[in-house]
């Protein structure tokens, strides 16, 4: 399994639609998980941090699972505004504890 | 949050030259900085780590010599593409640590361009 995997979509959807990512990993001693937005061409900016069962903000909810080595993103209410890529953050296996890897990237693109 | 400020945004540069990319933190100390790349269409991979006082380490695969990295001060951390060619044009991205935490800020990116 690689370290962090995602579906790199594209996920089209309607405007006011529920969408949700999931991404898996390998390290099953990660304690703490990103979610991290990328509009094109700019840097990543953090979304959510996931530090135990799941954490929720307004719309976003991101949920863990330990037992299958998951974490998905759930958008509620989908708004023009959310298209971006959703980058899955996860600490690495090794090199140190602020080393992290990224996913590839899920690409959401919300539709009028 | 915390705020990384990177310059130049963009260059564009001819083949052979090298270029200098500037991270710096602005609002808090930086032991610790880190160098991505990112391609079209990829996910960003780590490059190196930049450590304050001491040697960068590298990721397998990035070669030290051509990528020159130093980390001056608390607050600031150089990357230097040496002889750059086409092949590394490319966005770099340096984030850091805030603290002890894992959450990661980023720069803007600087948008490498080589003819």
């Amino acid at each position: 399994r690689k370290e962090v995997e995602q579906d790199p979509g594209p996920f089209n959807v309607p405007e006011g639609a529920t969408v949700a990512f999931n991404c898996t990993y390998s390290n099953s001693a990660s304690q703490s998980f990103f979610w991290y937005r990328q509009d094109c061409r700019k840097e990543p900016k953090l979304l959510m941090s996931v530090y135990s069962s799941g954490n929720e903000d307004g719309r976003f909810t991101a949920q863990l699972n330990r037992a299958s080595q998951y974490i998905s993103l759930l958008i509620r209410d989908s708004k023009l505004s959310d298209s971006a890529t959703y980058l899955c953050v996860v600490p690495r296996s090794s090199g140190g504890y602020q080393k992290v890897t990224f996913g590839i990237g899920t690409k959401l693109q919300v539709i009028p | 949050g915390a705020v990384v400020s990177q310059h130049p945004s963009w260059v564009i540069c001819k083949s052979g030259t090298s270029v200098k990319i500037e991270c710096r933190s602005l609002d808090f100390q930086a032991t610790t900085m880190f160098w991505y790349r990112q391609f079209p269409k990829q996910s960003l991979m780590l490059m190196a780590t930049s450590n304050e006082g001491s040697k960068a380490t590298y990721e397998q695969g990035v070669e030290k010599d051509k990528f020159l990295i130093n980390h001056a001060s608390l607050t600031l951390s150089t990357l230097t593409v040496t002889s750059a060619h086409p092949e590394d044009s490319s966005f770099y991205i340096c984030s850091a640590p805030e603290g002890r935490s894992d959450t990661q800020y980023f720069g803007p990116g600087t948008r490498l361009t080589v003819l």
